[in-house]
């Protein structure tokens, strides 16, 4: 089975650029998804085929996917983007869809 | 603007079947750009996919599920369902249904989710 590889947790001070991986074999030749969940929400899609976004996610997110490694960029941190972000893929070696164990995004 | 709602029993009895519907609204589930899905989240975990549904029928499941889990649609309600067979207290989770497109393997629109307890 195809296995996401997160960081628990990433803390960034507001303002900055909080980056978030999502290691996987060869996960460069994968389409990966991004989502964001507030607690007590249902997760939203924030980044899709890479990067791409679907409209009404600000400009402020941003994906990329090359090698081993996807990451999922968040430029210039507000509070209100504290949350889980999970990466997910099709694993067409077992015919599903796969998610990251999801990584915790603390603003100092 | 499409909208999903989940519903069915907040608590089932360990060995006993599941039963969720989810309500797709502001949209036909006949959309041919569509694939219907439900995913779950046990408390503080991660999220599991557990298997997906065309509205000709057509599903698969997550391998690791498939001998317990069953999705039909109902496209004159303009609904589909899960049931999960033999519930166990490792199946106490948030199940959220999903809305995915066919040009992208991404779920673009979730419902609120539903949390189910297995407890006797």
């Amino acid at each position: 089975s195809y296995v996401l590889t997160q960081p628990p947790s990433v803390s960034v001070a507001p303002g900055q650029t909080a980056r978030i991986p999502c290691g996987g074999n060869n996960i460069g030749t994968k389409s990966v998804h991004w989502y964001q969940q507030k607690p007590g929400q249902a997760p939203v899609l924030v980044v899709y085929d890479n990067d791409d976004r679907p409209s009404g996610i600000p400009e402020r997110f941003s994906g990329s996917n090359s090698g081993d490694t996807a990451t999922l960029n968040i430029a210039r941190v507000e509070a209100g983007d504290e949350a889980d972000y999970y990466c997910q893929v099709w694993d067409n070696s077992r015919d599903h869809y796969v998610f990251g164990i999801g990584t915790k995004v603390t603003v100092l | 603007q499409l909208q999903l709602q989940e519903s069915g029993p907040g608590l089932v009895k360990p060995s006993e079947t599941l039963s969720l519907t989810c309500t797709v609204s502001g949209g036909s589930i006949r959309s041919s750009r569509s694939y219907w899905d439900w995913i779950r989240q046990p408390p503080g975990k991660g999220l599991e996919w557990i298997g997906s549904i065309y509205y000709s029928g057509s599903t698969y499941y997550n391998p690791s599920l498939k001998s317990r889990v069953a999705i039909s649609v109902d496209t004159s309600k303009n609904q589909f369902s899960l049931n999960v067979h033999s519930m166990a207290a490792a199946d106490t989770a948030m199940y959220y249904c999903a809305r995915r497109s066919m040009d992208t393997a991404a779920f673009h629109i979730w419902g609120q989710g539903t949390m189910v307890t297995v407890s006797s």
